[in-house]
């Protein structure tokens, strides 16, 4: 069974940085892309950075490039984002997402508050 | 990122059927094919449809999707309550090496 755990969200002062990791079990995690899709509060989805099987090619949205960082380690099964300089408006819930448009599944997901 | 358009709400009732719609363009949708998403409120989303008419296991045969063009479209015949929630389309926009969303659709089951 496909399991996907986030974990590292917490409440952030803005310019502040958070560190999210998503745990993955149930199927071989170096063969697919992940991906971090985010949801403010009563908003839609926004797509936010997706990495390689080999994280050899990543992928990041206008709204977070040169501030998030998107990267996996393959023995430990688990995706990371780095979020570096957080502003008010990245608050939302962080999803990871295996194989976005193929085999895909979601985790439940971390709250990132950014606020002073 | 310019997204992928959906109609905000749709309205239908128990037992009928409601066809959802999600228009892109050549680089997105009318290439890529299109997904397909439910989300109830408070749960994560699920998958519904994947490249166009694609669906996963364990997902209802009321549930059918299709596109033409530009535009995706996911029918859902004999609505059940259960049905009520938002749906958000999704397709990778080779021109922009970016996954693109629709903005949801909430469907009302009256």
């Amino acid at each position: 069974e496909v399991q996907l755990l986030e974990s590292g969200g917490d409440l952030v002062q803005p310019g502040g940085s958070l560190r999210l990791s998503c745990a993955a079990s149930g199927f071989i995690f170096s063969s697919y892309t992940m991906n971090w899709v985010r949801q403010a509060p009563g908003k839609g989805l926004e797509w936010v950075s997706s990495i390689s099987g080999t994280g050899g090619t990543t992928y990041y949205a206008d709204s977070v490039k040169g501030r998030f960082t998107v990267s996996r380690d393959n023995s430990k099964n688990t995706l990371y984002l780095q979020m570096n300089s957080l502003r008010v408006e990245d608050t939302a819930i962080y999803y990871c997402a295996k194989a976005l448009g193929d085999s895909e599944y979601w985790g439940q997901g971390t709250l990132v508050t950014v606020s002073s | 990122q310019a997204g992928l358009t959906q109609p905000p709400s749709v309205s239908k009732g128990l037992r009928q059927t409601a066809t959802l719609t999600c228009t892109g363009n050549s680089d997105n949708v009318g290439s890529q094919g299109a997904a397909w998403l439910q989300q109830h409120q408070g749960h994560p989303p699920k998958l519904l449809s994947y490249r166009d008419n694609n669906r996963p296991s364990g997902i209802s045969e009321r549930l059918s999707a299709s596109r033409s063009g530009n535009t995706a479209s996911l029918t859902i015949t004999g609505l059940q309550p259960e049905d009520e929630a938002d749906y958000y389309c999704s397709a990778w926009d080779s021109s922009l090496n970016a996954w693109v969303f629709g903005g949801g659709t909430k469907l009302t089951v009256l």
